[in-house]
């Protein structure tokens, strides 16, 4: 079965530094999500992704954060300069179509660390 | 703001034993209910999911849920568990207003005694 896939798995970053997070969303897939859990919180929406501009952003995603879709099958999550408050697991999402009974597939996550 | 509630942080059941986990969620229009599970160490899968018509929902791995749209809730049930059931479970909704954004529950870890 297609999976998402994600790297690095575990980014380790100084805080104030650029990180870039990325996803391979599965082959066939057109909308793209980002989401985040902070250790010990709710999984949390960021930002959806469609046509290469964001459809839907939610109020974390400020100016720091940033979404590309580099080439034809990786999508990015870039964060210009880490806070610590920042440190979380950040889940890559996608699905085929951007319905609401369309089912987002996930990936493994990436653990971000900063320090 | 729509929100959602998972009321046990933390169950612990022998296999065997039949489970229930509640959900509740504060949206007053038309929602989309899912359950994910997280087993240790892998990604978020979908278990199952309601859009519409029959409110008694039929997942994998024998799992099920029922909307019940009176009380807002959509919980999830499995008559008898077994040890490979340990994982995090999330219930989440999507409303019709926002048609690409999941919003979570905080999660109930599942502990199953051999």
């Amino acid at each position: 079965e297609p999976e998402v896939t994600q790297t690095p798995s575990h980014q380790v970053t100084q805080m104030g530094q650029e990180v870039i997070l990325r996803c391979v969303p599965i082959s066939n897939h057109l909308y793209f999500y980002w989401y985040r859990q902070i250790l010990g919180q709710k999984v949390e929406f960021l930002v959806s992704f469609y046509n290469n501009e964001i459809s839907e952003k939610s109020e974390i995603f400020d100016d720091q954060f940033s979404v590309e879709r580099p080439d034809g099958s990786n999508f990015t999550l870039k964060i210009r300069s880490t806070k610590l408050e920042d440190s979380a697991m950040y889940f890559c999402a996608s699905s085929s179509s951007g319905t609401g009974t369309d089912t987002q597939y996930f990936g493994p996550g990436t653990r971000l660390t900063v320090l | 703001a729509q929100s959602v509630s998972q009321h046990n942080h933390h169950v612990i059941l022998s296999e065997a034993a039949s489970l229930e986990l509640g959900c509740n969620y504060s949206y007053g229009g038309t929602v989309n209910l899912f359950w994910y599970v997280q087993y240790p160490g892998q990604h978020l899968q979908l278990l199952l999911k309601y859009f519409s018509g029959d409110p008694l929902v039929k997942g994998i791995k024998g799992f099920e849920a029922e909307f019940i749209k009176s009380k807002f809730s959509f919980n999830l049930r499995k008559p008898s568990v077994q040890w490979s059931d340990t994982a995090e479970y999330f219930c989440a909704v999507m409303t019709y207003s926002s048609a690409s954004k999941i919003i979570f529950g905080s999660g109930t870890r599942l502990s199953i005694r051999p």
